[in-house]
């Protein structure tokens, strides 16, 4: 069965530090990922995702991911992490032509000055 | 561009009584539409999908409903509400990526 892992529940940066935050996942096929990030009392809003082709994705607000297939890894990354960024982020993975997505349990980031 | 809305943003209801939300979707055409759960400190549990007006597709069993009456209309719903039903509500569409609505905050007391 497919799975997604953040193995990180929490995380605490200091403002202006880099930041990754680590997802795994276990899947039969290449799939498609994503980065969310939410917001108390909020929806989940995409970040970046990773269909194919090039392997370093570029998503909003600074952020970065790296799809790396030996390691079933889609880490997400951002070199110097501002106070709006504390929320919580989750990773999901999808395939071709499935209309389910499976998340992860979620990273809660909290960004201390 | 595609917006998603959901109403009511926050809702208190007793135990026992009858639950509607609405999720509708603006700017595309026949999405895929999805209700997920989010208990407190839970990630996201998917409760319904559908790919289509009238297909309706069951995660988890519940006393919860779906229906889409029209294309870019999804409304999730409870005859009786149990306390267990209370969390976060997040409607979606996708193509093949997710995107999300605002959600509802459901309280049952």
């Amino acid at each position: 069965a497919q799975s997604v892992t953040q193995p990180d529940i929490h995380i605490t940066v200091s403002e202006g530090a880099s930041l990754e935050l680590r997802c795994n996942y276990s899947y039969g096929a290449t799939p498609y990922l994503f980065w969310y990030v939410q917001s108390p009392g909020q929806g989940l809003q995409l970040l970046l995702k990773y269909f194919s082709g090039d392997t370093l994705v570029q998503g909003i607000k600074g952020f970065e991911a790296e799809f790396k297939r030996s390691q079933s890894s889609f880490n997400l990354r951002k070199p110097s992490v501002h106070w709006s960024d504390a929320a919580e982020y989750f990773c999901a993975v999808g395939l071709a032509g499935y209309q389910k997505v499976t998340f992860g349990t979620g990273t809660k980031l909290q960004v201390i000055p | 561009s595609q917006t998603i809305h959901q109403w009511p943003a926050t809702l208190v209801q007793p135990v026992g009584s009858p639950l509607s939300l609405e999720c509708t979707v603006e700017g595309t055409s026949n999405p895929n539409l999805y209700w997920y759960r989010q208990a407190a400190g839970r990630g996201l549990q998917l409760l319904f999908y559908s790919v289509g007006i009238g297909q309706i597709s069951s995660e988890v069993p519940q006393n919860l409903s779906a229906s889409r009456p029209q294309d870019r209309q999804f409304i999730l719903s409870s005859k009786k509400l149990l306390l267990s039903d209370s969390g976060f509500y997040l409607c979606a569409w996708s193509s093949e990526t997710q995107y999300f609505g605002p959600g509802t905050r459901l309280l049952v007391l």
